[in-house]
């Protein structure tokens, strides 16, 4: 079964600040992607990563993909309230019509 | 471009009561799903469908049923109500490609059990 843990599942920071998301998974996957969920709102897709040592930027956020480590990250640089939201990762399941496997979540506060 | 349409927004239904929540896309996408969100569990995979007339099963099937007579609706049918189905429900339609094919997710519906 392909599991998907990110940490943290809460994240308080103060603007200005960096930090980093991780998601894990358990099984091999030829992508990763991460999504960005406004409270009571839709899934947005942020960035979809297709190989090791892939890495995407928009404005703050950047992603990276490890696939040896089944690891990729979501860093958050010089934070700002615009950017609080819950951020979720997702790999392909196989065998699902390439349905996506979600983590839980990671929510994020920016505070002043 | 509409994109994928999901409706109602909001329904509460009574305990045995059945309902379809619809989903209709306009991308001409081949693949749809259907998933439910629940407070801090991420979104789980109810069913899938890889094209008209071809369903199957995801993580959470019970209690619910797809159909997918066309390539742009996939309805999703709770038969027999139940508290435990009350949840956020979100379609998602993708076209898989070698680049880039993330899914596309509709609005939701909030659906509560009484």
């Amino acid at each position: 079964e392909l599991k998907v843990e990110q940490n943290p599942l809460f994240l308080s920071m103060q603007e200005g600040k960096n930090y980093t998301i991780y998601c894990n998974y358990s099984t091999t996957s030829d992508r990763l992607y991460w999504y960005r969920q406004d409270p009571g709102k839709s899934l947005e897709s942020l960035f979809v990563l297709l190989s090791n040592g892939a890495v995407k930027q928009e404005g703050r956020l950047m992603a990276s993909l490890d696939t040896k480590a089944r690891l990729s990250t979501l860093h958050i640089t010089a934070a700002v309230h615009d950017l609080s939201a819950t951020y979720f990762c997702a790999v392909n399941a196989k065998g699902s019509g390439y349905a996506l496997n979600f983590g839980k979540g990671t929510s994020l506060l920016v505070t002043p | 471009n509409a994109g994928v349409t999901q409706t109602p927004k909001f329904r509460i239904l009574k305990i045995g009561q059945s309902m379809t929540l619809q989903c209709t896309q306009d991308m001409n996408h081949n693949y749809m799903y259907w998933y439910r969100q629940d407070p801090g569990m991420g979104l789980k995979l109810i069913y899938y469908s890889v094209g008209a007339g071809i369903t199957d099963k995801g993580e959470v099937p019970n209690g619910y049923n797809v159909s997918r007579s066309t390539t742009e609706d996939f309805p999703l049918r709770l038969e027999l109500a139940a508290p435990s189905q009350t949840s956020v429900y979100f379609c998602a339609s993708s076209q898989y490609t070698s680049n880039n094919s993330p899914l596309h997710f509709g609005n939701g519906t909030r659906l509560t059990v009484t």
